[in-house]
């Protein structure tokens, strides 16, 4: 039982390269969610999917997508990355109808962009 | 809308020291306050948490108690060890009656304990 895995573990782009962070989890959870860190701020959320089908945006969407690509796996796309998106990027995931608090989170991706 | 705010890091400690990480926060009615605790390498795990006035969370020594007076959720531990060593954040979940509200963060405090 892995958890929440999340690849790269560190990336580095140039401005306007794309890229793709893989999310997936082991734990037969329905909703799953990704978080960027910045420094001196908290976690804040990019975009969840509260079920298999489903995504919504969170308090910091743009220059970012998501897609479900089924129950295990959640992944984020930036088109086309800027220095602003520099972070860690937080995935995790939580099984519904539990507090939201109990979310199990994956390790971190580090971005750099250039 | 809500926040929280940790006292700056990082802390460097002493093994056997004590522990204060300050954590206030700013939300309308009564909400829902945690830890979570980021050790190297790995995912923010839950640490404790607190639902109401007054309760105090606890787990592997560590303690916070719901303060409303002073809006406080100060996280504590009478003797630390090298493997506390990490990064901590204090959290909030807006008050509701839901299980579902959103999360707010706290910046992070890094923890480092020498032997």
């Amino acid at each position: 039982n892995a958890g929440v895995t999340q690849t790269p573990k560190f990336q580095v782009l140039k401005t306007g390269q794309s890229m793709t962070l893989q999310c997936a989890q082991d734990m037969n959870h329905n909703s799953m969610y990704w978080y960027r860190q910045d420094p001196g701020m908290g976690l804040r959320l990019i975009y969840y999917s509260a079920s298999e089908g489903t995504t919504d945006k969170g308090e910091v969407p743009n220059g970012y997508n998501v897609s479900r690509l089924n129950k295990r796996e959640f992944s984020l796309r930036l088109e086309s990355a800027a220095p602003s998106q520099t972070s860690v990027y937080f995935c995790a995931s939580i099984r519904s109808g539990t507090p939201k608090e109990t979310q199990y989170f994956g390790p971190g991706t580090r971005l750099l962009v250039l | 809308g809500d926040s929280v705010t940790q006292m700056e890091g990082p802390v460097t400690l002493s093994e056997e020291a004590f522990l204060t990480i300050n954590c206030t926060y700013t939300a309308t009615g009564y909400p829902s306050l945690f830890w979570y605790v980021q050790y190297p390498g790995e995912g923010l795990q839950l640490l404790l948490k607190a639902t109401k006035a007054d309760d105090k969370g606890s787990n592997k020594g560590f303690e916070a108690t719901y303060r409303k007076e002073t809006t406080s959720f100060h996280l504590e531990k009478g003797s630390v060890q090298v493997s506390d060593s990490a990064v901590y954040f204090c959290a909030l979940r807006e008050a509701g009656g839901t299980s579902y509200g959103k999360l707010t963060f706290g910046q992070g405090t890094i923890l480092t304990v020498h032997p």
